[in-house]
């Protein structure tokens, strides 16, 4: 079965330093994936999603994230944090191409990111 | 602002009673899907509508009931409740089926409190 597992249930940084969220999955086939955005009483945001074209994906913020298959991962990365970024982010799989019910999105436990100034 | 209306925001009540959560979807969007978040389960997936009929079933109880109207807005009934039924319940939508053939968007969520 397809599974997330993101690495780190929190991530503290200082304002103005990268920012690495790292994401492995568990796939025996191609999977999308996506990373999502939840801020503090707010729904989810997607920030970017890998569907087997560019390997590097950007999204929106700065924010990208790297698919390497040898790795099975696809970790989350900003160059420079911002106060704005403090937020709880989910790394997603979807089970919709392993003949799973479409719009089965498979949620990691999130990685609450906090940034300090 | 992802377009996506849930009512109501917060709602307590006691065990064994029955709530029932609406959402509306972006204008144009045919798929509503229904998330459950909860500390100790994470995000997971209930069940998936497309154009008013059922398409998908997650991890969904059978206290659990949704449907999806003609004019696209669809309601999640919760019944019998229990305390583990204390949550955040998400609704999403999309214009398509597949979630990975795009974004879902999300709505704020409906806060359940079971007493």
């Amino acid at each position: 079965a397809q599974s997330v597992t993101q690495l780190d249930s929190h991530v503290s940084v200082s304002e103005g330093t990268p920012v690495l969220l790292r994401c492995n999955y568990s796939s025996s086939y191609s999977p999308s994936l996506f990373w999502y955005v939840q801020h503090p009483n707010k729904g989810l945001q997607l920030l970017l999603k890998y569907t087997s074209a560019a390997t590097l994906v950007k999204g929106i913020n700065g924010f990208e994230a790297e698919f390497k298959k040898s790795e099975t991962s696809f970790h989350l990365t900003k160059p420079s944090a911002h106060m704005s970024d403090a937020a709880e982010y989910f790394c997603v799989v979807s089970a919709a191409n392993y003949g799973g019910s479409q719009g089965n999105l498979i949620f990691g436990k999130g990685t609450k990111l906090s940034v300090k100034p | 602002d992802s377009g996506v209306t849930q009512t109501p925001k917060h709602l307590i009540t006691a065990t064994g009673q029955r709530v029932t959560l609406r959402c509306s979807p972006r204008s144009g969007d045919l798929s509503v899907y229904w998330y459950q978040q909860s500390l100790d389960q994470g995000l997971q997936f209930l069940i998936h509508y497309y154009n008013g009929e059922e398409r998908a079933k997650g991890n969904i109880l059978e206290r659990f009931s949704a449907q999806q109207f003609p004019d696209l807005h669809s309601e999640l009934n919760l019944s019998s409740l229990e305390l583990g039924d204390s949550a955040l319940y998400f609704c999403a939508s999309s214009v398509r089926t597949g979630a990975n053939t795009g974004e879902l968007f999300f709505g704020e969520g409906s806060r359940l409190t079971v007493l």
